[in-house]
């Protein structure tokens, strides 16, 4: 079945140590995108991309870096200039230029600083 | 002010009952809305687009008021299983989507 793979599930990192989360898809989207859920909160973009090798900051990209150099993976790196990262990551996926387009999400990563 | 802003809730309602959740936006040249599911510690999923004529899905009535600039979702005849928070998500253009904060359903028996 199509869908977006997101890897670990649950993460433990410690202070000062860089992670990587990972996202794959093999729906052919062009576009995907990484979000971070704080508890009770909505979710917030932190980087895009819409095509392969090409990707834009979202609106809380300090503190993260991605890659884009194939169509399906997109992975997310939370470096140790994140301060507070302990959060819920989604990685998400869509079809761009579709007026009503729907976006696909992972089933997302928990990580928590220790 | 955010871009879309939610009513956080939580809204507490018995089994039956019918519940409704406004949504304002702030962006006047946002393309489409979307309403979506998210269970506790789980992934948002649609639960359905809105249109500009309003659009039924079985108990579920979403609405658009561009005017306005607020969405609605009526859900009738509350189940248990309805418990869950409600995003409300805006597509502007270049097909960002822009996510409110949610708002909170704890269906009762």
């Amino acid at each position: 079945d199509g869908g977006i793979t997101q890897s670990p599930k649950y993460l433990f990192r410690k202070e000062g140590q860089n992670v990587t989360l990972s996202c794959e898809q093999n729906l052919n989207h062009d576009a995907m995108y990484w979000y971070r859920q704080d508890p009770g909160q909505g979710l917030r973009l932190i980087y895009y991309s819409q095509i392969v090798n090409d990707f834009q900051k979202g609106d809380i990209a300090e503190g993260y870096s991605v890659s884009r150099e194939k169509k399906e993976s997109f992975p997310l790196t939370v470096t140790s200039a994140q301060k507070n990262p302990t959060a819920f990551y989604l990685c998400a996926s869509s079809l761009p230029g579709t007026r009503l387009n729907t976006i696909y999400f992972g089933e997302g990563s928990w990580l928590t600083v220790v | 002010r955010k871009e879309v802003e939610q009513d956080p809730g939580p809204f507490n309602v018995p089994e039956g009952a019918t519940v409704a959740f406004n949504c304002t936006y702030s962006n006047s040249a946002s393309q489409s809305f979307f309403w979506y599911r998210q269970d506790c510690r789980k992934e948002p999923k649609l639960l359905m687009s809105v249109y500009s004529s309003g659009n039924e899905d079985g108990r579920f009535t979403a609405q658009l008021n561009r005017a306005s600039q607020y969405i609605s979702l009526l859900i009738r005849d509350s189940k248990l299983s309805d418990s869950a928070t409600y995003l409300c998500v805006v597509n502007n253009a270049g097909n960002m989507l822009t996510f409110g904060g949610g708002t909170r359903l704890m269906v009762k028996p």
